[in-house]
């Protein structure tokens, strides 16, 4: 099986950096993938980490340890349309299904 | 390019009463989901499909059925609905190593 452990809330000012840790215990582990949900909707893909180290795509980025079973999702530059949740997800080595976290509110104020 | 389609977007059921909640995706993936969102509990799998033809238990299967119609379709079905299936369902796709894409959710309460 698969369990993920993310931080509930974070709240921080337009043009700050905010970095969501996630720690993960896995039976067998592939990747790591973030997904963003506006208010309910339907989540959408961010970012994935299947080796160590760090990805970049525009102002998110996102680090893999899998000798520490750590991952990160940096958002830089905050902005108001940030403010949403964040799902970090393990994807299973023997089936590829993904397990998700329980999710980080990040709040944006002005 | 509609995506992922579910249908419907909200249902209020009666306990003990039956539902099927639709999905479709247009975009020819092999691999479809089934998945249930509760409040400060992330999204759990229910049922997946690697392709068309295959269906799979996840995390948490009971008291729902589904069917592979095809391999754009993926219905989720409740056989007797419970109040503990009030949530909010998505469905996603994907092909084979991409990120999955989802549904706008349905969203249903079982009173």
């Amino acid at each position: 099986g698969q369990s993920l452990e993310q931080p509930s809330e974070v709240t921080a000012v337009e043009g700050a950096i905010v970095q969501i840790n996630c720690t993960y215990q896995t039976s067998g582990f592939y990747g790591l993938s973030w997904y963003q949900q506006h208010d309910g909707g339907a989540p959408t893909f961010l970012s994935y980490n299947a080796l160590d180290g760090l990805e970049e795509t525009g102002r998110f980025s996102s680090f893999l340890s899998r000798s520490d079973s750590y991952g990160y999702l940096l958002l830089q530059e905050l902005q108001m349309k940030d403010s949403a949740s964040y799902f970090c997800a393990s994807e299973g080595s023997n089936d590829y299904k993904l397990s998700f976290g329980a999710g980080t509110t990040v709040t944006v104020r002005a | 390019n509609a995506g992922v389609t579910q249908t419907p977007k909200f249902q209020v059921l009666k306990t003990g009463q039956s539902m099927t909640l639709q999905c479709a995706q247009d975009m020819n993936h092999n691999s479809m989901y089934w998945y249930r969102q509760d409040p400060g509990m992330g999204l759990r799998l229910i049922y997946y499909s690697a392709s068309e033809g295959t269906t799979d238990k996840g995390e948490v299967p009971n008291g729902y059925n589904v069917s592979r119609l095809n391999k754009r379709e993926f219905s989720l079905r409740l056989e007797s609905a419970a109040p503990s299936q009030t949530s909010v369902y998505f469905c996603a796709s994907n092909p084979r190593d991409q990120p999955q894409h989802f549904g706008d959710g349905t969203r249903l309460s079982i009173l």
